[in-house]
């Protein structure tokens, strides 16, 4: 069974500066997706970033970044320049590229973001 | 934009009570999902569905059915409630291809 593991419970981060979230997974597939969901306190699940296994280049989004690590099963989440609207619960999640869509997540970090 | 709308935000209910939670999207999506929230568990997979009258169960389906009579509607049903399924209850629909689109939940409290 695959798991995803996200080690920090509680991040905090000063407002403009650069915060690191981690998360690793283990798995036996080689073809997947990884993502990032952030869970501000509204509760709408909302897509902040997705890799595909298969590409080497890591994804942006704007002020997000990830740093995949496919031999170390490594998949940590950059937010640089932090605003008060980044605090939130953030989930990693997996998928096995032809398992139906479904998602493992692991057990979230909350982030909070000090003005 | 799509949209996943969640019948309830906020339920009440008393052990033993039979408990519906209903979930509607409007993107003709194949799949749909339920999803429990808990604290430091993350969200964990109840059941799911690729299509109408199909389903299959996820990691933790004990405790619960589901029901998916039309395409845009996917059922969540607790028999017999009773006070360890207090949670956040997330639905969640797609295509065959990410991302999922998710509801906003519905915090639900047996009592």
């Amino acid at each position: 069974a695959q798991t995803v593991t996200q080690s920090q419970p509680e991040m905090s981060v000063q407002e403009a500066e650069t915060v690191t979230l981690s998360c690793t997974y283990d798995t036996s597939e080689s073809d997947y997706y990884l993502f990032w969901y952030k869970q501000p306190p509204s509760r709408q699940m909302i897509l902040v970033i997705r890799q595909e296994a298969y590409k080497q280049q890591n994804a942006t989004e704007n002020r997000f970044s990830v740093n995949f690590q496919k031999a170390a099963k490594s998949f940590s989440l950059k937010i640089s320049d932090s605003q008060l609207g980044d605090a939130a619960m953030y989930f990693c999640a997996y998928r096995i590229s032809n398992a139906g869509n479904m998602l493992t997540f692991g057990g979230g970090t909350r982030l909070m973001v000090k003005p | 934009d799509v949209k996943v709308t969640q019948s309830s935000r906020y339920l009440v209910k008393r052990t033993g009570e039979k408990v519906f939670l209903e979930c509607v999207q409007d993107m003709d999506h194949e799949n749909m999902f339920w999803y429990r929230q808990d604290p430091g568990l993350g969200l964990r997979l109840i059941y799911f569905s690729y299509d109408v009258k199909m389903k299959e169960k996820g990691d933790i389906p004990e405790g619960y059915s589901v029901s998916r009579e039309k395409k845009e509607r996917f059922s969540l049903i607790l028999e017999s409630a009773s006070t360890n399924q207090t949670s956040m209850y997330l639905c969640a629909s797609s295509l065959n291809r990410p991302p999922q689109h998710f509801g906003d939940g519905t915090r639900l409290s047996i009592l």
